[in-house]
């Protein structure tokens, strides 16, 4: 299978603690976009990366949230002392970036339950 | 700023019937992009169909098609053949190159039912 691979699938986590979300891209596609779906509503823009690089993190909060995505290995979307807030679904996308090749896949998504 | 609205929240069709979903858009851009993702009970997301501004021919995949309005900006989504596997949220997106940056902007989407 050589789509989004997020991990883990479910992940629950105790207040203040902190939060680990990995998503490996499709073959071949060197950008990665995380999104955020709270209950009952869409998915709202988080952070743009390319390898090594935040292109655009306009929709991360400034605080607790941090994402990277290095030269080797997946991209990892970091939140410490999470809060019940917090809870939500995470959702990774990639695409190759090229010209005509706008589409986003998307991972499975990461269900985070902070308690 | 752009915006993406699904002003249907809910709706329900009869199975092998055809059904609507509506999506308007704001932007001041011209060349952009737009989207239908589909997001069944297992809450991953499946692309539908995609349209290029641009392009003034309506996007088609088998039972799934679009009108797309760019003067009016609407972009609705038009299921034929209704199955019940379509039971799922319709999420409609907007991506513009705006600033270097790739980011779908999504509406609140449409729950499908599909009925029997």
């Amino acid at each position: 299978n050589a789509g989004v691979m997020q991990n883990p699938r479910h992940l629950v986590r105790r207040r203040g603690q902190e939060a680990r979300l990995r998503c490996s891209p499709m073959k071949g596609h060197s950008h990665v976009y995380w999104y955020r779906q709270l209950p009952e509503e869409g998915l709202k823009f988080m952070v743009y990366l390319q390898k090594e690089n935040i292109i655009d993190e306009s929709g991360m909060p400034k605080e607790r949230f941090s994402a990277e995505f290095p030269k080797e290995g997946p991209s990892i979307l970091r939140i410490q002392q999470v809060v019940r807030g917090d809870s939500a679904a995470y959702f990774c996308a990639s695409s190759s970036g090229l010209a005509g090749a706008e589409t986003q896949y998307f991972g499975p998504g990461t269900r985070l339950l902070v308690l | 700023a752009q915006t993406v609205t699904q002003s249907q929240p809910e709706m329900s069709v009869q199975e092998a019937e055809t059904v609507t979903l509506s999506c308007t858009y704001d932007t001041s851009e011209s060349n952009y992009y737009l989207f239908w993702y589909k997001q069944p009970p297992s809450r991953q997301m499946i692309l539908v169909i995609r349209q290029e501004a641009y392009k003034q021919q309506n996007a088609t995949e088998n039972r799934f098609s679009v009108n797309f309005q760019k003067a009016a900006k609407s972009f609705s989504l038009k299921i034929s053949d209704s199955q019940l596997g379509d039971t799922a949220m319709y999420f409609c997106a907007f991506m513009s190159r705006t600033s270097g940056t790739y980011k779908y902007i999504f509406g609140t989407g449409t729950r499908l039912k599909v009925l029997a």
